[in-house]
């Protein structure tokens, strides 16, 4: 059973410029959340998606933007990249019911550095 | 509002001694808490988690840690550490209901001396 998968695993972007980061979920959960993690922080989260509809978003300006797929696999986008958006970016699947609710499963995440 | 604190950024223990990894929590509405860990170039695995079942939580690797309400902690402990315990260690609370994000601590870093 693939767990968490994200691509891709390495990026680099040069100021202004706009990226999109891709994830699938762990088979058989509907939910998906994208975190940020600055190096020597914790994660930060970013939204949430659950029914292709973005369900919480956290402290993040509008750049940040979102989708998930009716496969529930989603994708993360940043627009006018800035140097402070260079951060390793972690996606987090769960089911939003039964015995695991609740558990976040993360990927391996995708490192973004912005020139 | 919901919040975690971990006490010790940096946490140096020697191989076959006890580890202790300190964690308080703010929390509005019956929560939920869970370590995580991460291990240089991998991902966040979980190691254990609390949902108001039984307040000692046994988790992977022999690590377990206890809800104190009382006190808003929940810190991590292993009786005995070993060299491939070390790693970064993250607190982290959510709501106990559907939808919630996961807020993490700022992490703390074991390492294990032979």
């Amino acid at each position: 059973d693939a767990g968490v998968t994200q691509s891709p695993t390495h990026l680099i972007k040069t100021r202004g410029q706009q990226v999109t980061l891709r994830c699938s979920p762990k088979s058989g959960h509907d939910t998906v959340s994208w975190y940020q993690q600055a190096l020597g922080q914790g994660p930060q989260f970013i939204f949430q998606y659950y029914e292709e509809e973005e369900r919480q978003r956290g402290n993040f300006p509008d750049r940040f933007s979102g989708h998930q797929f009716p496969n529930y696999s989603s994708e993360l986008n940043v627009n006018a990249l800035l140097l402070g958006d260079s951060a390793l970016y972690l996606c987090a699947s769960s089911l939003d019911r039964g015995l695991d609710w609740g558990e976040q499963f993360f990927g391996p995440g995708t490192r973004l550095t912005v020139l | 509002a919901q919040s975690v604190t971990q006490l010790d950024s940096h946490v140096s223990v020697s191989e076959g001694t006890p580890v202790l990894l300190r964690c308080n929590y703010s929390s509005s509405y019956s929560p939920s808490l869970f370590w995580y860990v991460q291990h240089p170039n991998k991902g966040l695995q979980l190691l254990l988690k609390y949902t108001s079942a039984a307040t000692l939580v046994k988790g992977i690797n022999g690590f377990e840690a206890e809800f104190k309400k009382s006190e808003t902690s929940f810190h991590l402990t292993k009786p005995s550490a070993h060299m491939s315990d070390a790693a970064e260690y993250f607190c982290v609370v959510t709501h106990n209901q559907a939808g919630t994000a996961l807020i993490f601590g700022k992490g703390t870093t074991l390492s294990v001396s032979s």
